[in-house]
């Protein structure tokens, strides 16, 4: 099946600081989400970006889709920002695979 | 903004005793999930459910799991005789159109604590 691979596996910031998550995947995809995991467990989906780029507010997210990598950008980070953020790919049907996840702590 | 409703947000229950986590889906989406996260690891697909039929399920989907759609608005995922390695956060998905380039939205997990 696809590999998916997150980097790197713990990130700790200092608020107001930027960051670039990423995420490898081993094999073209029809489907990429971002995810953020919060401290409740509820997983909140940020973009649905199987290839180019997008903006929401602080976050953006690149989809090299040739290169099979995503980024994700968050900019000026709060302590809201902190949990754990997983990329998914569906690379047939509809299973998304997700990576190992990417663990954000934001301190104040 | 409509949402994945899932109920209970925890459950706990004895090994060997029958469960089933409930989830109502978004109203007018057509393809349906479970997903499980046990404590500290990635988020694994269980099974999907389109027609009232599986559509594809996962090794870890065994003869313990079944899923329902009893009605029009609910969707089950039962676990007939469950064992400590059960425990996990299990979130319910759905999503719109049948082909791969579509969103999968995710509920906010029910919590199974097996004791």
């Amino acid at each position: 099946g696809i590999q998916v691979e997150q980097s790197p596996p713990d990130l700790i910031l200092q608020e107001g600081a930027n960051s670039t998550l990423r995420c490898n995947f081993s094999d073209s995809v029809n489907n990429l989400q971002w995810f953020h995991q919060n401290p409740w467990g509820q997983l909140i989906n940020l973009f649905y970006i199987p290839s180019g780029t997008k903006q929401n507010g602080r976050l953006s997210a690149t989809t090299v889709a040739t290169e099979r990598y995503s980024l994700l950008y968050i900019s000026s980070s709060q302590t809201t920002d902190s949990g754990v953020y997983f990329c998914a790919v569906v690379r047939a049907g509809n299973m998304l695979t997700f990576g190992g996840g990417t663990r954000l702590m934001v301190k104040p | 903004e409509p949402e994945v409703t899932q109920t209970p947000s925890h459950q706990v229950t004895q090994m060997g005793q029958e469960v089933i986590l409930r989830c109502v889906p978004i109203s007018n989406h057509l393809y349906f999930y479970w997903y499980r996260q046990i404590l500290g690891q990635k988020v694994e697909f269980l099974v999907s459910f389109y027609n009232n039929e599986i559509s594809e399920k996962s090794e870890i989907f065994d003869d313990q799991f079944s899923v329902e759609r009893p009605d029009g608005s609910n969707f089950t995922l039962k676990i007939r005789s469950t064992k400590l390695e059960d425990s996990a956060m299990y979130f319910c998905a759905s999503s719109e159109t049948l082909i791969a380039k579509n969103i999968q939205y995710f509920g906010a997990g029910t919590r199974l604590s097996v004791l």
